[in-house]
């Protein structure tokens, strides 16, 4: 499978844990997506990186939250001191950056269902 | 603010009719848009996608209609099958990298 890989698919812990997820892109993805979807919503967009470099935080992602693509390749999402609202699935996706500089549409992984307890 | 949204929150259609998903989006500068289909448990999935110099797109079973007047965007699928059966985003684009979505349309397949 040569899709968006994101490991766990589910996590349960318990509030004030500590959390990570990994997202392994799509390989000659250039551009990595962080979105946050909870029931019955569409996913709300958290984090961007080009490469290596994080471009846009959403003020969605508190102090808590601290994400990672240290190689520009796979990426990291850590939750520090989980609260029980924090409960949601987190999607990775990702895109190609065009030739021409122009949008194309990003590839979805499967999600990390995180529950906190 | 920006903001897109969805005309009806759940859809039942008849198997081997068509469906028609309506979505109305606020932000004007908004260039590039995109469907996805999301089923239980999974991410959404790429559909179909629409520039905003184009006001129609089709692809297979589905077409993509863009109205800029009325900042209105519908997707129609043809001879829908209980495979359609899904949540139904649309999301939009302004040139950034941000997209951004609706909360979705549950579309039912009746057999």
């Amino acid at each position: 499978d040569t899709g968006v890989s994101q490991n766990p698919r589910h996590k349960i812990t318990k509030r004030g844990q500590n959390v990570t997820f990994r997202c392994d892109p799509i390989s000659e993805h250039n551009r990595l997506y962080w979105y946050r979807q909870t029931l019955g919503q569409g996913p709300e967009f958290l984090t961007y990186f080009q490469n290596e470099a994080q471009l846009e935080k959403s003020r969605l992602l508190s102090d808590r939250f601290s994400a990672e693509r240290p190689k520009g390749s796979f990426s990291t999402l850590e939750i520090q001191r989980t609260e029980q609202g924090d409960s949601a699935m987190y999607l990775c996706a990702s895109s190609p950056l065009s030739g021409a500089g122009m949008n194309t549409e990003a590839f979805f992984g499967q999600g990390t269902r995180l529950t906190v307890v | 603010g920006e903001s897109v949204g969805l005309h009806l929150p759940t859809l039942s259609v008849q198997e081997g009719d068509n469906s028609i998903i309506n979505c109305a989006y606020s932000n004007s500068a908004s260039d590039y848009f995109i469907w996805y289909k999301q089923e239980s448990g999974k991410g959404p999935q790429f559909i179909i996608d629409i520039r905003s110099n184009m006001d129609k797109r089709q692809g297979q079973r589905v077409t993509v209609l863009l109205n800029k007047t009325v900042k209105h965007l519908s997707l129609q699928i043809a001879a829908t099958q209980p495979g359609d059966s899904a949540v139904y985003f649309c999301a939009e684009n302004t040139g950034g990298f941000k997209t951004i979505f609706g909360a979705g349309t549950r579309l039912f397949v009746k057999a």
